[in-house]
């Protein structure tokens, strides 16, 4: 069955400091991959996607994902930390073409320590 | 352009009754998928419709359902409600292109049953 885990519940970073969050997959096929975040109160915004090509992914506020299919991660990565990056982050993997339905990990709250 | 647009943004309902929500996809978007987020469960896919046809249904009961219009906008409806069906609602919008598929969220539908 296609699953998505998110190892880690929380994490605490200092404001300034590197981020990287991990993701492994389970899917039979290609999978299309997503880094979603969101703010509380909010709905998702999509960080950066892989369908592929090259297996480093750049998105949105400074953020990157890395593609390893030998290890069935997209672990998404940022070098230094804002205060704002603070919220919830989700990975999730979809087929693409005719499936119209996203599977999501359980997320990773992020906060950061000024 | 303007984004996925949801309505209305929080509701308060009484056990048995029944609701309705509604959801406005980006223009030119003709798939809709729904989302159910609960802290328990996650995010769960609910179902997407694409040209006012359901084409694919995620593990809910019966009392979920939906529809889409021709301008592609799109409710979901659950009858008979329960207390375990307060959660945020997610609608998401995508142009269902083979190369770039990808989910654009709205803010959301918190549901309160009492």
């Amino acid at each position: 069955a296609q699953s998505v885990t998110q190892p880690d519940i929380h994490i605490t970073v200092s404001e300034g400091a590197s981020l990287e969050l991990r993701c492994n997959y389970s899917y039979g096929a290609t999978p299309y991959l997503f880094w979603y975040v969101q703010s509380p109160g909010q709905g998702l915004q999509l960080l950066l996607k892989y369908f592929s090509g090259d297996t480093l992914v750049q998105g949105i506020k400074g953020f990157e994902a890395e593609f390893k299919r030998s290890q069935s991660s997209f672990n998404l990565r940022k070098p230094s930390v804002h205060w704002s990056d603070a919220a919830e982050y989700f990975c999730a993997v979809g087929g693409g073409g005719s499936q119209g339905n996203l599977i999501f990990g359980k997320g990773t709250k992020l906060s950061v320590k000024p | 352009k303007a984004g996925v647009t949801q309505t209305p943004r929080y509701l308060i309902k009484t056990r048995g009754q029944q609701v309705t929500l509604s959801c406005s996809p980006i223009s030119g978007h003709r798939s809709v998928s729904w989302y159910q987020q609960t802290p328990g469960q996650g995010l769960q896919f609910l179902f997407e419709y694409f040209s006012e046809t359901q084409r694919n249904k995620g593990n809910f009961p019966g009392r979920f359902s939906g529809r889409q219009f021709s301008n592609s906008r799109s409710e979901m409806n659950v009858s008979t409600l329960e207390l375990g069906d307060s959660a945020l609602y997610l609608c998401a919008s995508s142009s269902r292109d083979r190369v770039t598929y990808e989910q654009y969220f709205g803010p959301g539908t918190r549901l309160t049953v009492t």
